[in-house]
């Protein structure tokens, strides 16, 4: 199985603030990456898909980038409602595999 | 817009099989791919398998042997089976429509999630 190394596991942030997340494939995915956003008591809900497109009524300030086997979200200008916690899932190859999850907070 | 709701037992004795149902509104199963997902106490998530627009199926290998996920076109419904089950089992679980967009899939609706634990 493809293994996504999630960093950080947890992250305190201040309103306003660059948020960045990253995720580390064992292997080569291509761009098939997603990332999902879980508020407390929710579902997960999709971000970002094939590493870098945001989803339909995600707001601007998420993004995704790829380098090589690294993939990051970033969150340009951290809100209230951005708290949660983020994955990030690869579909290259199955078993589709998650990261560990990063667990956003408020500072 | 695509609705999807789990339901099911949410207590299950060990040994025994779970099964649960994904009720899929606004969208035909028939079409695109349908899939199941737990999250386990401590956050981590696992990919456990999905049933496609023709009933074909792919599972997650470490679960090949205990799961299976069938579907009632009728009903719009698919399900969820896994059997033998443990403590390690005691999950939430998500069905979520798996969708081939820009020719990448990724999960685009998730339902609301059912708590499951595996407890005598």
């Amino acid at each position: 199985d493809i293994q996504m190394t999630q960093s950080p596991a947890s992250l305190s942030a201040s309103l306003e603030e660059i948020v960045t997340i990253t995720c580390q494939a064992s292997q080569d995915i291509g761009n098939w990456l997603a990332w999902y956003q879980q508020k407390p008591g929710k579902s997960p809900q999709l971000l970002i898909y094939g590493a870098t497109s945001l989803a339909d009524g995600v707001p601007s300030r998420f993004s995704g980038s790829r380098s090589g086997t690294q993939y990051s979200l970033k969150i340009s200008r951290l809100q209230v409602e951005d708290i949660g916690i983020y994955y990030c899932q690869q579909a290259s190859s199955a078993p589709d595999t998650f990261g560990a999850g990063t667990k956003l907070e408020l500072k | 817009e695509v609705q999807l709701q789990e339901s099911g037992p949410g207590l299950v004795k060990p040994s025994q099989s779970l099964s649960l149902t994904c009720s899929v509104t606004g969208y035909s199963i028939t079409s695109n791919y349908w899939g199941w997902i737990r999250k386990f106490p401590g956050n981590k998530m696992e990919w456990m398998g999905y049933i496609s627009y023709s009933g074909s199926t792919s599972y997650n290998p470490s679960l090949k042997s205990r799961i299976s996920i069938t579907r009632d076109t009728s009903k719009n419904q698919f399900f969820l089976q896994l059997n033998s089950v443990t403590t390690e089992d005691t999950a939430t679980y998500y069905c979520a429509r798996y969708y081939p967009g820009a020719g990448y899939y990724y999960f685009d609706y998730w339902g609301q999630g059912v708590m499951v634990t595996v407890s005598s």
